[in-house]
């Protein structure tokens, strides 16, 4: 079935560091991969997107990478700073006619990044 | 900036008990979705819901949960009869459409005891 495996479950940077998240699906009907963060005890945000026509997006210190081919897809923080720790989940999902908007998350990484 | 509101942001029932989360979605938004998260777990999808009716449930979506959309603003989970692994946060979302990035509420944390 549909699945998204997320690594690592842990991730512990300096601050400064870069931190890198990495995703792999099942589904090669996905077409969009949402990045969320969510600290604790509060909803999930949505902090960058791709999707399957475009191969990396970048917003300030955040970027994404997509790999169709290998259904690999990576979140990149550069220049950590304490107040990116926080849980960050990737997620899949088709998209288009017919579709429900339905999103697959992955386990999620909790990322502490020490001043 | 729009935001999705639920309430009650924290109910405690007893097992057995039935329970109604709700959601009021973002005005314009056509697709509404109830997520679950166990504590300290991944996002779970639960349903659903466009045009009045469901579109998509999980295995997790069984016979004692049920979603509405009473009155065209409001949007409902209900839980016929709680189990002790009911206890979650739940999480209510909407979209404009399926291919936008959806806009989650704060969550009502249940705990069933």
């Amino acid at each position: 079935g549909e699945n998204v495996e997320q690594h690592p479950s842990t991730l512990s940077v300096q601050e400064g560091d870069s931190a890198v998240i990495k995703c792999t699906y099942s589904d090669s009907a996905s077409n969009y991969f949402p990045w969320y963060k969510q600290e604790l005890g509060k909803r999930p945000q949505l902090i960058i997107d791709i999707r399957s026509n475009v191969g990396e997006k970048k917003d300030q210190r955040i970027a994404v990478t997509l790999n169709k081919t290998a259904k690999h897809f990576s979140l990149h923080i550069t220049e950590t700073q304490p107040e990116d720790s926080a849980v960050y989940f990737c997620a899949a999902r088709r998209t288009g006619s017919g579709n429900t908007g339905k999103l697959i998350f992955g386990q999620g990484t909790t990322l502490q990044v020490k001043p | 900036e729009p935001e999705v509101t639920q309430t009650p942001s924290h109910q405690v029932t007893q097992m057995g008990q039935e329970v109604i989360l709700r959601c009021v979605p973002i005005s314009n938004h056509l697709y509404f979705y109830w997520y679950r998260q166990i504590l300290g777990q991944k996002v779970e999808f639960l349903v659903s819901f466009y045009n009045n009716e469901i579109s998509e449930k999980s295995e997790i979506f069984d016979d004692q949960f049920s979603v509405e959309r009473p009155d065209g603003s409001n949007f409902t989970l209900k839980i016929r009869s709680t189990k002790l692994e009911d206890s979650a946060m739940y999480f209510c979302a909407s979209s404009l459409l399926t291919g936008d990035g959806y806009t989650f509420g704060s969550g009502t944390r249940l705990t069933v005891v």
